[in-house]
């Protein structure tokens, strides 16, 4: 079974509207973290936001944050007034358990910021 | 600010060969990890390594694999005898061990085994 799950392949956003990258996880543990990642075209992989499993409040972290809804297993990437270098790939990742454990990482979602 | 650096950027090799890929983690991290993305596809785990030791590994990471902390500063990982399915980008990735456990990530090099 996916651990990670990311239903959109691709998404296209306007320059300066906000975007909702989804990501759903599958996680046995009480403890474990999700994590972004921005991935340009350029290869390498961008941290963006952290969700702690046991935060109460969503992560925020400049134009990104985290709709974290723990019951439902989502831990969605909300990006305001999207930017044209905002156009890249993006992962949504998971550590189980340990805090130094490794990430699973979901397929990932093309975003394209059209002008 | 700090970062994670790999070399080479872009390793070619034939199939059969080894190869070593190299990267420097933040100076004062702990934890460090290797990735592979075959392209167009996912990020993969391959092992992960804290005090001169592996402390987790892949499926992927078979008896091919190795990884090494040779000195202070280097992290390498060798492929003894690469095979075609090999091709990927390599990314190598170091965290701290405090704060939010974020990994943080070097730029990757793009392994093409022909």
């Amino acid at each position: 079974a996916q651990k990670i799950t990311q239903t959109q392949p691709g998404m296209f956003v306007q320059e300066k509207e906000a975007v909702t990258l989804d990501c759903t996880y599958d996680t046995s543990d009480q403890s474990y973290g999700l994590f972004w990642y921005k991935q340009p075209s350029s290869g390498e992989m961008i941290f963006l936001i952290y969700q702690g499993s046991y935060d109460e409040q969503n992560a925020t972290e400049g134009r990104y944050s985290l709709n974290f809804q723990k019951a439902r297993k989502s831990a969605n990437l909300v990006i305001s007034a999207s930017q044209l270098g905002d156009s890249a790939m993006y992962f949504c990742a998971m550590r189980e358990g340990w805090n130094t454990g490794k990430l699973i990482f979901g397929q990932g979602t093309t975003l394209q910021v059209k002008p | 600010e700090p970062e994670v650096t790999q070399t080479p950027s872009h390793q070619v090799t034939q199939m059969g060969q080894e190869v070593i890929l190299r990267c420097v983690p933040i100076s004062n991290h702990l934890y460090f990890y290797w990735y592979r993305q075959i392209l167009g596809q996912k990020v993969e785990f391959l092992v992960s390594f804290y005090n001169n030791e592996i402390s987790e590994k892949s499926e992927i990471f078979d008896d091919q694999f190795s990884v090494e902390r040779p000195d202070g500063s280097n992290f390498t990982l060798k492929i003894r005898s690469t095979k075609l399915e090999d091709s990927a980008m390599y990314f190598c990735a170091s965290m701290s061990g405090t704060g939010i456990y974020e990994q943080y990530f070097g730029p990757g090099t793009r392994l093409t085994v022909t």
